[in-house]
């Protein structure tokens, strides 16, 4: 089945540092998704993206649906203490098929 | 909020007992699909309710069941409980015939089997 792998795992970083992070794919997916979950709380979504190429902001976030359909990219810049949590990327073959998730990377912001 | 609401919210279970998972989904929505989130892992599909009918299953056994209502609300069924069945449930719902409304999380039913 379909693996998504993503990195890093996790990341410590200063308040006010810009942060980057990937998810790469053992199949073409025709969606990518970015989440983020507070303890406790389910999963919230971020960014969606549909199109190879696409790149999509959200405020502070940006990803990227990478060219080949295999990859995606989550951009924060500035960061600030609320943006700690963990960040999952999903992806999904076609249609209606069930999300496939990464295992997430913890993100922690040091004031 | 996402307006996807699952009951209860934590649940402690002993191993070989029923346990029975509540969700209801957001306004307008027509499917719900059903995840478990171990500790320090990614969401797993268990399966996707479409019109009260499954559609769609992920990698989990029989004892694993569901049920979809006229009002779209979902149930998850875990009959025989194992200590692995201890994890978070998480009830998405999404709108199927959208392509660009995609799933929405409840916050989750945290499961303990002992």
């Amino acid at each position: 089945g379909q693996q998504l792998n993503q990195s890093p795992q996790s990341m410590f970083i200063q308040e006010g540092e810009d942060v980057s992070m990937n998810c790469t794919s053992s199949s073409i997916f025709n969606t990518w998704l970015w989440y983020k979950q507070d303890p406790g709380e389910g999963p919230v979504l971020l960014i969606a993206l549909y199109k190879a190429g696409e790149l999509t902001s959200n405020g502070r976030l940006t990803a990227q649906f990478g060219i080949t359909r295999k990859d995606s990219f989550l951009n924060i810049s500035a960061s600030i203490p609320s943006d700690v949590g963990i960040y999952f990327c999903a992806g999904r073959v076609s249609g209606n098929t069930p999300l496939v998730f990464g295992k997430g990377t913890r993100l922690s912001v040091i004031a | 909020e996402t307006g996807v609401t699952q009951s209860p919210t934590h649940l402690i279970k002993t191993r070989g007992q029923q346990v029975t998972l509540r969700c209801s989904s957001q306004s307008g929505h027509n499917t719900v699909s059903w995840y478990q989130q171990a500790l320090g892992q990614g969401p797993q599909f268990i399966f996707q309710y479409y019109r009260e009918e499954e559609n769609g299953r992920g990698n989990f056994p029989p004892r694993f069941s569901g049920l979809q209502f006229p009002n779209y609300s979902s149930e998850l069924n875990v009959n025989a409980l194992e200590l692995d069945d201890s994890a978070l449930y998480l009830c998405a719902s999404s709108l199927r015939r959208s392509l660009n409304t995609e799933a929405f999380f409840g916050q989750g039913t945290r499961l303990t089997v002992v």
